[in-house]
This record gives structure tokens, C-alpha cells and sequence, in this order.
């Protein structure tokens, strides 16, 4: 089956430990992007990859980092996690047509 | 930049009544509308697309319109259900393959049984 996997799906931790959600597709799609969704702003995307060691800043990079090792996954990098990355998380890739998204990770930092 | 506009934020309608939502972009290149449905806690969906070579698509009770000139294009939901309610997102792209999604705020739709 075609998807996009991300985990963990809930995280709670606390300001400045270091955490790693996990996105990996099976789609061999090239191009891969995160997308943060909160209350009133809609998805706004942190950080999109169009291909192996190809990535760059979204709308929303600041607190995050990413890599892009290998075509199917695409992790997100919180360094010293704080309370305003508290979030509702959504990875995505895409070829043709729309993106197919994640399930999600809701983090929440303490 | 990029922008793509949604309203209304909020619509509510009853069961059997249609349900217009509406978005407007700011980059004349976008080639590419899809829109997505986000029930409460879950994903974002793939519902209906439709490409700037085509003027109207359809699928069952929901259909999607495009105006080029205008720089608009529209979700139409017929006979709505209550399994209607959710947010819907529209978004638009310049490439057909890969590539950023510019997407709206969303609107929050509500059908009353």
C-alpha cells in the first residue's frame, strides 16, 4: 500500500531535549515536505526536500532542522525543542497529482 | 509571494442543501488545484483535483470549477451528508510533478442533520 509513515504519533517532552520525528514513504517519490498545522493558521510548511541532499527552508524554518540521506525518508530535527513548537505535525511527499500526508505527530513541549 | 485565498472560514448548511467554498490565487503560473478534507484529528485527503487545461471537473456530489481569467476556482458539494463536516483546504501549484502546494485557511464546514 501506498504511504507516507510517520512516527511517533503523540510526543510530549519538555524545552530543549532533543527530538527526531520520523517520515518515510514507499513511493519513490523525489520531493518531500513538513508541514506544521495550528489553530487559525492553516499548514504552513517548515521544510521541503526535492530530492536526495536537496533541501530548503519553507515559511516557518526557525527551531528545526532536516535531512535527506536517502529518497524515502525525510526526518525532522527539533534541536532544543520550546513551548511555541508545540504543534500538530504532517509529513507529505508527492510525484503527480496532490500530496499524500502523514498521519501526523502531535507534539506537545512542556 | 505565492498566496492563495479561502472563504468563508466557517459555513454551516443542512442536510440536502449544497455548499460552496471559494479560493482565489495571486500566481497566474499555478497550474495545478487540488483540495483536501481534514476530519477532526486525522490526515488531510485528497478529494477532487483539477488542472488548468480543464474548466470543471466532477465526482458524485462534489465538483470543482476553475476561472483562469479570474484567477478563482471553487468546491461544490451537492445533497450534503453529515459526514460532510470537516475542514476543507484548497491549494494550488505551479508543477504538475513535485513541488511546493501553496494551500488556503481552510473552512470549517458543518452540515446539520
Amino acid at each position: 500500500e501506498a504511504q507516507v509513515t510517520q512516527n511517533p504519533r503523540y510526543l510530549i517532552t519538555v524545552t530543549g531535549k532533543k527530538l527526531t520525528v520520523t517520515c518515510s514513504q514507499n513511493m519513490n517519490h523525489e520531493y518531500m515536505s513538513w508541514y506544521r498545522q495550528d489553530p487559525g493558521l492553516g499548514l504552513r510548511q517548515i521544510y521541503y526536500s526535492m530530492n536526495v541532499e536537496v533541501t530548503d527552508k519553507g515559511d516557518v524554518p526557525e527551531g528545526y532542522k532536516v535531512s535527506r540521506k536517502e529518497k524515502r525518508n525525510f526526518p525532522l530535527i527539533l534541536e532544543s525543542p520550546s513551548p511555541n513548537q508545540t504543534s500538530l505535525y504532517f509529513c507529505a511527499s508527492r510525484w503527480e497529482g496532490g500530496y499524500t500526508f502523514g498521519s501526523g505527530t502531535r507534539l506537545t513541549v512542556v | 509571494g505565492e498566496n492563495v485565498e479561502q472563504h468563508p472560514s466557517t459555513l454551516s448548511v443542512q442536510e440536502g442543501d449544497s455548499a460552496v467554498i471559494k479560493c482565489t490565487y495571486s500566481d497566474s503560473a499555478s497550474n495545478y488545484f487540488p483540495w483536501y478534507k481534514q476530519e477532526l484529528g486525522k490526515r488531510p485527503q485528497l478529494i477532487i483535483d483539477i488542472r488548468s487545461n480543464v474548466g470543471e471537473k466532477k465526482d458524485q456530489r462534489i465538483a470543482v470549477t476553475l476561472n483562469k481569467t479570474a484567477k478563482h476556482f471553487s468546491l461544490h458539494i451537492t445533497e450534503t451528508q453529515p459526514e460532510d463536516s470537516a475542514v476543507y483546504f484548497c491549494a494550488a501549484s505551479k508543477h504538475n510533478q513535485g513541488g511546493k502546494l501553496i494551500f488556503g485557511q481552510g473552512t470549517e464546514l458543518s452540515v446539520k442533520p
